[in-house]
């Protein structure tokens, strides 16, 4: 199974700014998943990310407001953009390689 | 119809016993069903999947799978304190390359 690194483990961040979070996988995967947990709720996929193409997105997440890079095969990266309040959620990375997940972001947006 | 439905519990059950968690869905198409453990605030960790119909095991773990009547189930034997943590489901279609996730059973073990 993969084993996948995340960073940060958790930030508090000011309304309005941005934060971007880091996967990196100690094997080559074609496709890394991006998810959100909100408090006390289950995962929700965000989006798929392939190396070489744009990211898909599921229902109700844009780009403009979680772009994804996929540089390589091995990381990818997520940014919250123009956070609000209702953003604090837990945010993991995902794999088919051994269905694992990072060990997630904590984020709190004040 | 959520896609994937758990009860949401809490399902409280001895220690020694047996915790029974449920798990029922609606694509048929599914075809790989998953098992994770989650503790409070730590990432879910997988601790089985199944695609065949009947039982797998797997330790003091038992997946149990019915697609006839959508159902795959989970049987923790002998409960530990220590497997006391939230249990989701996840479904997973080949050619949509993605989990789907219930809402997650929370589980308590009382000493």
């Amino acid at each position: 199974s993969a084993v996948i690194s995340q960073k940060p483990s958790r930030d508090i961040c000011q309304r309005g700014t941005s934060l971007t979070i880091q996967c990196q996988v100690d094997s080559q995967v074609t496709m890394m998943f991006w998810y959100r947990q909100q408090p006390g709720q289950s995962l929700t996929l965000i989006a798929t990310a392939n190396q070489g193409s744009e990211a898909t997105y599921e229902s109700g997440f844009v780009i403009d407001k979680f772009p994804i890079s996929r540089p390589n095969l091995t990381f990818s990266t997520l940014t919250v953009s123009n956070m609000s309040p209702e953003d604090s959620s837990i945010y993991l990375c995902s794999v088919v390689s051994g269905y694992t997940f990072g060990s997630g972001t904590r984020l709190t947006v004040v | 119809q959520k896609e994937v439905e758990q009860n949401s519990g809490p399902l409280s059950v001895p220690e020694g016993a047996i915790a029974s968690l449920n798990c029922t869905y609606s694509d048929r198409g599914s075809q790989s069903f998953f098992w994770y453990r989650q503790y409070s605030g730590k990432s879910p960790e997988l601790i089985m999947f199944i695609y065949s119909n009947g039982d797998k095991e797997d330790g003091r773990f038992t997946a149990q799978l019915n697609k006839a009547s959508q159902y795959v189930s989970l049987l923790i034997r002998d409960s530990q304190p220590s497997d006391s943590a939230t249990y989701l489901c996840a479904v997973f279609l080949f050619g949509n390359e993605k989990l789907t996730f219930g809402t997650g059973t929370r589980l308590t073990i009382i000493p």
